[in-house]
């Protein structure tokens, strides 16, 4: 089982759509959870960090549910822009300070 | 703005050349990474290094070497490379701790012929 799962898509949506990714993780010591965007080419980039109470950043939701040991990012009105590949990530847990799991990404295409 | 730079964008080797990657960050992080994509594979870890002269093995550690003789620096080393070493690499530093973010160089894309 991967340490970190997420459906690869791709997930093809219209303009102005609502989507939504899921991703589960297999440790239970994970103690910080984020998205990254990485767009074609280019390095992954921080996206948003997701909390336990669940964030929002403008058109961007994240949702942490330890028990389930899974995580969602909801992306409102999409937009042309938002083309990329989305990757979940988890630390490593206790002991392995800094060091992060990445999922293999899920990849979102918006068309006109 | 936190920078990572890599020595090279693009690079073409031929089998058996002993290849060099660099990577250097300007925030004072503690921890380095050396990554490799491939596509349907997701970025794999390689080596890491929490500080000067440390280092420790990742998921995929075989054919590579690292070293970090100063905290800003960690070079990736090919031995002798292959053509199964065809790969994005990406370096990544951040500070030691939990709940840190990773910062990421823009890539070294190599193909070894």
């Amino acid at each position: 089982r991967k340490e970190v799962e997420q459906d690869p898509g791709p997930f093809n949506v219209p303009e102005g759509a609502t989507v939504a990714f899921n991703c589960t993780y297999s440790n239970s010591a994970s103690q910080s959870f984020f998205w990254y965007r990485q767009d074609c080419r280019k390095e992954p980039k921080l996206l948003m960090s997701v909390y336990s109470s669940g964030n929002e950043d403008g058109r961007f939701t994240a949702q942490l549910n330890r028990a389930s040991q899974y995580i969602s990012l909801l992306i409102r009105d999409s937009k042309l822009s938002d083309s990329a590949t989305y990757l979940c990530v988890v630390n490593a847990g206790p002991g392995n300070t800094g060091k992060l799991i990445f999922g293999q990404g899920t990849t979102l295409q918006v068309k006109p | 703005d936190v920078k990572v730079t890599q020595s090279s964008r693009y690079l073409v080797k031929r089998t058996g050349e002993k290849v060099f990657l660099e990577c250097v960050q300007d925030m004072d992080h503690e921890n380095m990474f050396w990554y490799r994509q491939d596509p349907g594979l997701g970025l794999r870890l390689i080596y890491f290094s929490y500080d000067v002269k440390m280092k420790e093995k990742g998921d995929i550690p075989e054919g590579y070497s690292v070293s970090r003789e100063k905290k800003e620096r960690f070079s990736l080393i090919l031995e002798s490379a292959s053509t199964n070493q065809t790969s994005m690499y990406l370096c990544a530093s951040n500070y030691i701790g939990s709940y840190n973010e990773q910062f990421f160089g823009p890539g070294t894309r190599l193909t070894v012929l």
